[in-house]
């Protein structure tokens, strides 16, 4: 059973451009969040998705978008990139109804670095 | 905001246990102490989680203290795979959607 699976694994932009990031949860679940990792820090959530809405989102500018597909599939944009989005972006999947019990399940994130 | 406390690092000899601790002091009587950790280059990994009662999974132990102040993560037996960084996290059913991760505690497991 596949986990959740995040594509590219590493990525360079240069600063001003518009970047896609892709994630595909874990069979089964429903729910897709993104998160943000700088290097020393410990993960900030982004945004959650469900039922192809944002469900919830954290501090973060509308330079940040999102969508989740009817496949449950999710897509993390960011657009006019900064040397400060360099980090690594995590995806992590639920189900709505079972996070009490499972917690999220994580890919091993993209690694962005914006020159 | 992160509302938890945790040393900055720790080491373990291999093979002991590995006793996390975490402050959360100003937790509520609805909010659950979760911990994740997250080994170099991977996403994190869900371990275990309590509301006042002590835990137990094939993973780890959670202990947490009768006021719910404190809690403790124990790893029995740690081995060399055992070595990332550990995040205790506090957070309602609900708000378990978007957890606040701080720092967490780096585990070196030695030889």
């Amino acid at each position: 059973d596949a986990g959740v699976t995040q594509s590219p694994t590493h990525l360079i932009k240069t600063r001003g451009q518009q970047v896609t990031l892709r994630c595909s949860p874990k069979s089964g679940h429903d729910t897709v969040s993104w998160y943000q990792q700088a290097l020393g820090q410990g993960p900030q959530f982004i945004f959650q998705y469900y039922e192809e809405e944002e469900r919830q989102r954290g501090n973060f500018p509308d330079r940040f978008s999102g969508h989740q597909f009817p496949n449950y599939s999710s897509e993390l944009n960011v657009n006019a990139l900064w040397l400060g989005d360099s980090a690594l972006y995590l995806c992590a999947s639920s189900r709505l109804d079972r996070i009490f019990n499972y917690g999220y399940t994580f890919g091993s994130g993209t690694r962005l670095t914006v020159v | 905001d992160a509302k938890t406390t945790q040393p900055p690092s720790m080491d373990c000899a291999e093979g002991r246990a590995a006793n996390l601790p975490c402050n959360h002091s100003t937790i509520s009587g609805n909010e659950y102490v979760y911990w994740y950790r997250q080994i170099h280059s991977q996403g994190p990994q869900y371990i275990i989680h309590g509301l006042k009662n002590n835990e137990t999974n094939e993973m780890a132990s959670l202990i947490i203290t009768e006021d719910r102040k404190s809690s403790t993560l124990i790893l029995p037996h740690a081995t060399l795979r055992d070595t990332a960084v550990y995040y205790c996290i506090v957070s309602t059913q609900t708000g378990a959607n978007n957890l606040f991760f701080g720092t967490g505690t780096r585990l070196t497991v030695i030889p």
